[in-house]
């Protein structure tokens, strides 16, 4: 069975910087885009950014931009979300999701909790 | 950025009846292959988000057939012919036809 675990949440202050991971297991995983998804608490989905299979094309939603930065290494079968300059608005869960070619599949992580405050 | 607009935003249904959500957005999801990325998620209390419906009526695997939706261009509707117990939870529609890829804002379906 697909399975995706989320790492590398918790509590940073205002400003900081934290890097989640994104194990990925029982597929293959080169073949497929990858994305991050948030949800802050008691709020909907928000796509937060995306990055084709080899990693030579990233996008990002605008409220990330020049803060945030995805990558992976297909080498660890690992998908990671760099963070910088971290602001209260940024806390919530960070899912982690691939969706197959041409959306035919769908796979989330139990995702992992961001919370930012001082 | 597309909106997409869900209703309703509350959803109180008894057991056996049936129950529909309807999304709308804000630009045409049809892609210029002809297909429409219009998928319907749901996510239970405390879980992640699972998804039910990909490009507007096909059901993911392990989905019951209760399910179903419909739609084209900028109108679509998730229907569950007979609510069960553990329907309850939020709905979702997203489109992946334009980026970024956008979610409604859920619709919160419970038991009466």
């Amino acid at each position: 069975e697909v399975l995706l675990v989320e790492s590398g949440g918790g509590l940073v202050q205002p400003g900081g910087s934290l890097r989640l991971s994104c194990a990925a297991s029982e597929f293959t995983f080169t073949n497929y885009w990858m994305h991050w998804v948030r949800q802050a608490p008691g709020e909907g989905l928000v796509w937060v950014a995306r990055i084709n299979e080899d990693g030579t094309y990233t996008t990002n939603a605008d409220p990330v931009k020049g803060r945030f930065t995805i990558s992976r290494d297909n080498s660890r079968n690992t998908l990671y979300l760099q963070m910088n300059r971290l602001r209260a608005e940024d806390t919530a869960v960070y899912y982690c999701a691939t969706f197959g070619r041409q959306w035919l599949l769908s796979y989330w992580g139990q995702g992992t909790l961001v919370t930012v405050s001082s | 950025d597309v909106v997409m607009t869900q209703s309703p935003l509350s959803l109180p249904v008894t057991p056996g009846q049936p129950a529909s959500i309807s999304c709308r957005s804000t630009q045409s999801l049809v892609n210029s292959d002809g297909t429409t990325d219009l998928h319907w998620f749901q996510q239970r209390p405390g879980q992640s988000p699972r998804r039910l419906i990909y490009k507007v009526s096909w059901r993911d695997s392990g989905v019951p057939d209760r399910f179903s939706g419909s739609g084209s261009g900028t109108d679509f509707t998730l229907e569950i012919s007979r609510v069960e117990a553990e329907d309850v939870g939020i709905y979702y529609c997203m489109q992946g036809t334009h980026w970024p890829h956008t979610f409604g804002q859920g619709t919160k379906l419970e038991i009466k």
